[in-house]
């Protein structure tokens, strides 16, 4: 069975500040990765996905992971954070392309201070 | 495009009680499935339906039940409502043939069940 891992439960994190939230994965076959977020009082919402290619992948606002396949990880990235980023993040794997079934990591709940 | 329409947003029930909760999927997506959110458990996945067939099962007890209808809606129904139900339950759709399970989630439905 597949399982993933966020490494923080709770980040906090000052205005320009750099974020790195650690996300690993357990499958031994082929996987598609996601980062989904999800603002105070919105629903979950894609943030970004690696199906294959470029292992370092961005997505909106400003977001990039980097896909390690020989370290089973796929940290999100962004070089400076802003306070409307505080979110809670969630790190998962789809290992059955075309398929609803995801399996989530626990999240990751980031503060931005102003 | 309508978003995922999840009906009801909030709900309160008692233990042994029933509860049946509607998902209206994004036009042209097949898949619907089903999660459970909490805070010590994270997203949990359910089941997964496409073509009016569960595709996906998760580690739920049987007490949990879904089904599609030809237009792709889908319901969930919890019988025997327990306190440990109480949860944010989310369902998202996917167009599966291509996006390779990028999931579009709706708000989700509260129940809390005292």
């Amino acid at each position: 069975a597949q399982s993933v891992s966020q490494h923080n439960h709770h980040v906090i994190l000052s205005e320009a500040a750099s974020l790195e939230l650690g996300c690993n994965y357990s499958y031994g076959g082929t996987v598609n990765l996601f980062w989904y977020v999800q603002y105070p009082g919105q629903h979950l919402q894609l943030l970004l996905k690696y199906f294959s290619g470029d292992p370092l992948v961005k997505g909106i606002k400003g977001f990039e992971a980097e896909f390690i396949k020989s370290k089973f990880s796929f940290n999100l990235r962004k070089p400076s954070v802003q306070w409307s980023d505080t979110a809670e993040y969630f790190c998962a794997v789809n290992a059955q392309p075309n398929a609803g079934k995801s399996t989530f990591g626990d999240g990751t709940t980031l503060t931005v201070k102003p | 495009k309508a978003g995922v329409t999840q009906t009801p947003r909030y709900l309160i029930k008692t233990r042994g009680q029933q509860v049946t909760l509607s998902c209206s999927p994004i036009s042209g997506h097949r898949s619907v499935s089903w999660y459970q959110q909490t805070p010590g458990q994270g997203l949990q996945f359910l089941f997964e339906y496409f073509s009016e067939t569960q595709r996906n099962k998760g580690n739920f007890p049987g007490r949990f039940s879904g089904r599609q209808f030809s237009n792709s809606r889908s319901e969930m129904n919890v019988s025997t409502l327990e306190l440990g139900d109480s949860a944010l339950y989310l369902c998202a759709s996917s167009l599966v043939d291509r996006d390779a399970g990028e999931l579009f989630f709706g708000e989700g439905s509260r129940l809390t069940v005292l």
